[in-house]
């Protein structure tokens, strides 16, 4: 069964046209990542939610925003999607955050900008 | 320098060899050690994950930690087609809230 659950899995979008993407959990977890990752290249840390707090990293750009509305989903905003956000992007779920929690990754939703 | 190297290949080899997956990193502060496999066009999974330096065995798998040459591996033996997939290392700091993960090699095991 399915624990981190993205939909859509394709998404098509229109250069500067906002989009949303989604991620639910079934495990509880405290923490909700999402990483941006780009063909052949490593996951890219957006941001975490650890419970409600959020924490973003010093080189996200403006145009991705989150939401967490409650524990078991988290969504990702692209207000103005370019040419370059186009990329896999990936939810993640830990119990906790730390050095010894493992990460459960959700399938990915892939976004095209056209 | 990036923090986590890992050729990024294409590796391709014939179904039953041994495989050898590497990492180098630089900061010697590294203490937890991932290894994650990802399909096409799904979402990595965890695979294997040590503690500091030695061995983990897991089945066909087996996960060694050299951190002092700051130099990670993952072994498959009796490589099977459905090892094909991308497999990245991932690694973190203690206390630290984010993992670093390499680029990724990508594997084909041909029948």
């Amino acid at each position: 069964d399915a624990m981190v659950i993205q939909n859509p899995r394709y998404q098509v979008t229109q250069f500067g046209k906002p989009v949303t993407l989604s991620c639910s959990q079934t495990l509880n977890h405290n923490v909700m990542y999402w990483y941006q990752q780009k063909s052949s290249q490593a996951p890219k840390l957006l941001f975490h939610y650890y419970d409600k707090d959020f924490n973003n990293e010093a080189d996200t750009p403006d145009n991705f925003q989150s939401r967490r509305p409650n524990t078991s989903f988290c969504f990702l905003d692209i207000r103005s999607p370019g040419l370059g956000d186009a990329a896999m992007y990936l939810c993640a779920t830990s119990r906790d955050v730390g050095a010894g929690e493992k990460l459960f990754f959700g399938s990915g939703t892939q976004l095209s900008v056209l | 320098q990036k923090e986590v190297e890992q050729d990024p290949g294409p590796l391709s080899v014939p179904e039953g060899a041994i495989v050898s997956l590497n990492c180098t990193y630089s900061n010697s502060a590294f203490q937890y050690f991932m290894w994650y496999r990802q399909y096409s066009r799904k979402g990595p999974e965890l695979l294997m994950y040590t503690y500091s330096s030695g061995n983990k065995e897991d089945g066909r798998f087996t996960a060694q930690v050299d951190k002092s040459s700051k130099y990670i591996s993952l072994f498959i033996r009796d490589s099977q087609p459905s090892d094909s997939a991308t497999y990245l290392c991932a690694l973190i700091i203690q206390g630290a809230q984010k993992l670093v993960f390499g680029q990724g090699t990508r594997l084909t095991i041909n029948p």
